[in-house]
């Protein structure tokens, strides 16, 4: 069964880090760009970032740049994003995507991992 | 920045009915839109991409049109399990991916 699963999210104080990441299974991972992308409280959908599959290639949203970082392991078959500077805006779920047959069709999706920015 | 703007925000259906959600670029994304269904406490999952194609799985009630800045996603005869809400997407400004506020449809 393809999946993938988030984990890493928590409450947070303003200007702190966390690190999320995303196992992948049942597909092969290192074949697949792959993406993150969140939605705050009762809103919709916000891409973050994304990385091709060789992490050649490494995308951010605008206001994501310079706080948060995008990485993956191959090997772990694994997604991560290193995020800093964490303010309340960033209080969301968190979700890991996969590519589809073009980049940027999210075809699966994880069930999400919830991040609080509060002091 | 691409904006997608959906609408209506909330659409009232009977079950057994049919739906039409519209979705707008603010400029060209040519055929390059996807279409996603959310429902509360769930991720989002992918029903159509390139604007008409349909994601494996997905029942042959959901389809899409359009091309350039107009789309719409028909549900014809709707099901129980449709009530969700939709969100557009473009993907023709890689990598900036933007998502519609959304849909909302609901029992009427």
């Amino acid at each position: 069964e393809v999946q993938l699963v988030e984990s890493g999210g928590g409450l947070v104080k303003p200007g702190g880090s966390l690190r999320l990441s995303c196992a992948a299974s049942g597909f092969t991972f290192s074949s697949y760009s792959m993406n993150w992308v969140r939605q705050a409280p009762g809103k919709g959908l916000e891409w973050v970032s994304s990385i091709s599959s060789t992490s050649s290639y490494i995308y951010y949203a605008d206001s994501m740049k310079g706080r948060f970082t995008i990485s993956r392991d191959n090997a772990k078959n694994s997604l991560y994003l290193q995020m800093n500077s964490l303010r309340a805006e960033d209080t969301a779920v968190y979700y890991c995507a996969r590519d589809g047959v073009l980049f940027g069709i999210f075809e699966i999706w994880g069930q999400g991992t919830k991040v609080t920015v509060s002091s | 920045e691409i904006v997608m703007t959906q609408s209506p925000a909330t659409l009232s259906v009977s079950p057994g009915e049919g739906a039409t959600l519209s979705c707008r670029a603010s400029q060209s994304v040519s055929s390059n839109l996807a279409w996603y269904q959310q429902k509360p406490g769930q991720a989002p999952r992918l029903l159509i991409y390139g604007a008409s194609t349909r994601a494996t799985g997905i029942p042959a009630r959901f389809s899409g049109s359009g091309s350039g800045t107009e789309f719409i996603l028909t549900i014809s005869s709707l099901q129980s399990e449709d009530f969700a809400v939709y969100y557009c997407q473009q993907y023709n400004n890689w990598p900036l991916y933007t998502f519609g506020q959304g849909t909302k449809l609901e029992i009427k």
